[in-house]
Formats: structure tokens, sequence, C-alpha cells
């Protein structure tokens, strides 16, 4: 089993549907991360969970809901988006949640998602 | 302007040459991340340092903390390296770079 793996790999959705994106890893870390790549832009980190805690949230609009029931299980929840959301939305973890981001994550495969 | 500036954005080489790619920062951080991304998404960590150079097989990166600039480097490039190439770092936060488009031709 790969170390952080992520369902579904793609998603089509229209703006009044409902989903989900999970995420779950295998390395006993702490700490998991959504993150969103748009076209042509940089890596976004939208939230961040230690210890099933959500201890960052970037702004993120209030359509895309984040879930940790455990260490182990990330869900980003989606709900009327808009066509500028589609994006590949990748999932990372790490050991813990140093303050300076000094721990290595490992990300998975991500889900490229379109709004219709 | 991006906290995290890299250069160039696109870059074409032949099998067997030596790449270098760049990394400037304008914030203060703890430890810089390469990161690789393959034309499926998928991201794989290559290297986070925070002083000083590491190596690991034909990869190559250096960080100069005064200077506020870190380097990638390939040796003897091969058409499997070709990806896009991703420095980040910080603090409390992530920062990102647009990422390097690396194309390596046979």
């Amino acid at each position: 089993e790969t170390g952080v793996t992520q369902t579904p790999r793609h998603l089509v959705m229209g703006m009044t549907n409902k989903k989900s994106l999970k995420c779950e890893q295998h390395l006993g870390h702490n700490a998991m991360y959504w993150y969103k790549q748009s076209a042509k832009k940089p890596l976004e980190l939208m939230f961040v969970y230690s210890l099933e805690e959500r201890v960052e949230n970037n702004s993120v609009p209030s359509r895309f809901s984040p879930e940790c029931p455990n260490s182990s299980h990330l869900f980003l929840h989606l709900h009327t988006l808009q066509p500028e959301d589609s994006a590949l939305y990748l999932c990372a973890s790490s050991q813990e949640l140093a303050p300076s981001f000094y721990n290595e994550q490992f990300f998975g495969p991500g889900t490229r998602l379109t709004v219709l | 302007k991006n906290e995290v500036e890299q250069s160039p954005q696109n870059l074409t080489a032949q099998e067997g040459e030596f790449i270098t790619i760049n990394c400037s920062y304008s914030v203060g951080i703890s430890a810089l991340h390469w990161l690789q991304q393959h034309p499926g998404g998928g991201i794989v960590s290559l290297f986070m340092l925070s002083s000083g150079k590491k190596k690991h097989g034909r990869l190559i990166a250096t960080i100069n903390i005064q200077e506020k600039h870190s380097s990638l480097h390939i040796t003897a490039s091969h058409p499997r390296d070709s990806a896009v190439y991703i420095c980040a770092g910080g603090n409390n936060d992530m920062r990102f770079g647009a990422g390097t488009r690396l194309t390596v031709k046979p």
C-alpha cells in the first residue's frame, strides 16, 4: 500500500452537487494537509490538521469543508462549487507539524476536479 | 510578486546535460523544500534543507541562507527526469514557487 492515497482520482461535478474527496495515509503521521493546484498557479495550502485538530485555514471559502475523523483520514467536502474551483487537489502528510514546516511532506497522487 | 521565485520557468535539455534550477525567496524560512511533480500530478519530496548542500544520486541541492537562494542540480540528465520541479519554504506557513518545467530529450 502506497504511503498516501487519494480517492477519487478524477471527479466531474455540477455546481449544485455535493461530493467528498478522501485522503488516507498509512505512514503513522500526525499532520495532514490539503493543497489546491490551479492551472498556471503555484500550490496553495488550504487546510492543516495536526492530531485531528485544524490548525490552519488559509481563507478558504466555506464551500470547502474539511474533516479529519482520525490521524489517518482526511476528507474535503465540496458543495455549491464554482467553475473556477476546478483544479488538482492534493493531500499530504508529515510526521509532525513542526512550527517551521521542517518535516518532510509526503504527497498523495491528487484528485483532478472539474466543476461544470 | 511571488515570495518564492523560480527560474527558469521552462527548460529543455538534451540527455546527459547538467541542469540547474534556481530558487530565490524573500520570506524568512526555516527549511527549503524541493519537490518533483510528474505529469500525472503526483508530487515527490526530493530534498529538505536548511543549510549547505545535500546529494541524492544524480541530484544535488544547495542553499545560501544569507543570499536567500537555493539551486537544484541534475547531473547526467535523463528523459525520465522530465517533470515540474517546485521549491517551497516557510516558517509557520509554506510558500511555493510556480515551478520549473523540465523536458529532457533523448
